[in-house]
C-alpha cells in the first residue's frame, strides 16, 4: 500500500491561509489523493480529492505536484472550527482492485488555529 | 452531519466477551465499512460489505465479523474480546465500493476491562 508522510503537527491564526503538505513518492497512476478531517469526537470527514489537477471546493483547495509526489491541502482562511487532525490518503481508484473502497490512514497533521 | 447513525455510543465489555456493534448508513449507500481507531492513531480499515458480502478485509483476525442487511445496514461483531480491543469502532457508507467519498459516523467507543 503506497504511503504519505505527513508533519505531526502545525499551527495557524485564525482567518490567516494554512498550507497543510503532504509527501507520497510512491503513489502509482490509480492512486487518488483524498484529504478528510476528524474534528474532536468526531468521525473523518470528507475534505477533498484529486488525481492530477489542482482541485477547489467550498471547504479547501488541492494544489497537486507536477509529478504527483506531493500535494498540498489549502484552507483559505482558517477558523477556529477548522482545528482539527488532517489526513492524507492515497486511495486505488481501480475498478475490482482488492483496495478499492479502503482508506489507509496515517497519523495526519493535528492543525491548532489560534484566535 | 453525514447520516450514518451508529449504536451504542459508548459500551463497556469485559474480557472474554462478545460485542455487536451496531450501523445504519446514509440513504441510498450500499456499501459500509468498518474501521478501529486507539487512541491517539488513525483509522485502520476492518472490512467492507457491499449487497451483504465481505469485499475486502483488513489484516484483522476472524473474531472480528460482520454483517450487512438487506436494508444496508450492518453490525460488527468481536468475539472473545482482548484489552487491546479497547478503542474508537467506525462506520463509514458510500454509494459503492469505489465511490469517491465515504461518510463516517461518531463511532461507537468500546472500553474492555
Amino acid at each position: 500500500d503506497a504511503k504519505t508522510t505527513q508533519p505531526n503537527s502545525m499551527e495557524s491564526n485564525e482567518e490567516e491561509p494554512v498550507h497543510l503538505p503532504c509527501n507520497h513518492s510512491t503513489i502509482s497512476g490509480t492512486d487518488y489523493i483524498h484529504w478528510y478531517r476528524q474534528l474532536p469526537s468526531q468521525g473523518p470527514e470528507y475534505v477533498i480529492h484529486g488525481l492530477t489537477s489542482n482541485v477547489n471546493n467550498r471547504m479547501a483547495s488541492l494544489a497537486i505536484a507536477e509529478d504527483r509526489k506531493s500535494s498540498t491541502l489549502i484552507l483559505h482562511r482558517a477558523t477556529l472550527r477548522d482545528a482539527a487532525v488532517y489526513y492524507c490518503i492515497l486511495r486505488d481508484s481501480f475498478y475490482g482492485s482488492s483496495n478499492t473502497g479502503k482508506l489507509i490512514f496515517g497519523q495526519g497533521t493535528t492543525l491548532q488555529v489560534k484566535p | 452531519e453525514t447520516g450514518v447513525t451508529q449504536s451504542p455510543t459508548h459500551l463497556i465489555k469485559t474480557r472474554g466477551q462478545q460485542v455487536t456493534l451496531r450501523c445504519s448508513s446514509q440513504s441510498g449507500h450500499n456499501t459500509v465499512s468498518w474501521y478501529q481507531q486507539a487512541l491517539g492513531q488513525g483509522p485502520q480499515f476492518i472490512f467492507q460489505y457491499y449487497r451483504e458480502e465481505e469485499n475486502g478485509r483488513g489484516n484483522f483476525p476472524p473474531r472480528f465479523s460482520g454483517l450487512q442487511f438487506p436494508n444496508y445496514s450492518s453490525e460488527l461483531n468481536v468475539n472473545a474480546l482482548e484489552l487491546d480491543d479497547s478503542a474508537l469502532y467506525l462506520c463509514a457508507s458510500s454509494l459503492a465500493p469505489e465511490g469517491e467519498k465515504l461518510f463516517f459516523g461518531s463511532g461507537t467507543q468500546l472500553s474492555v476491562l
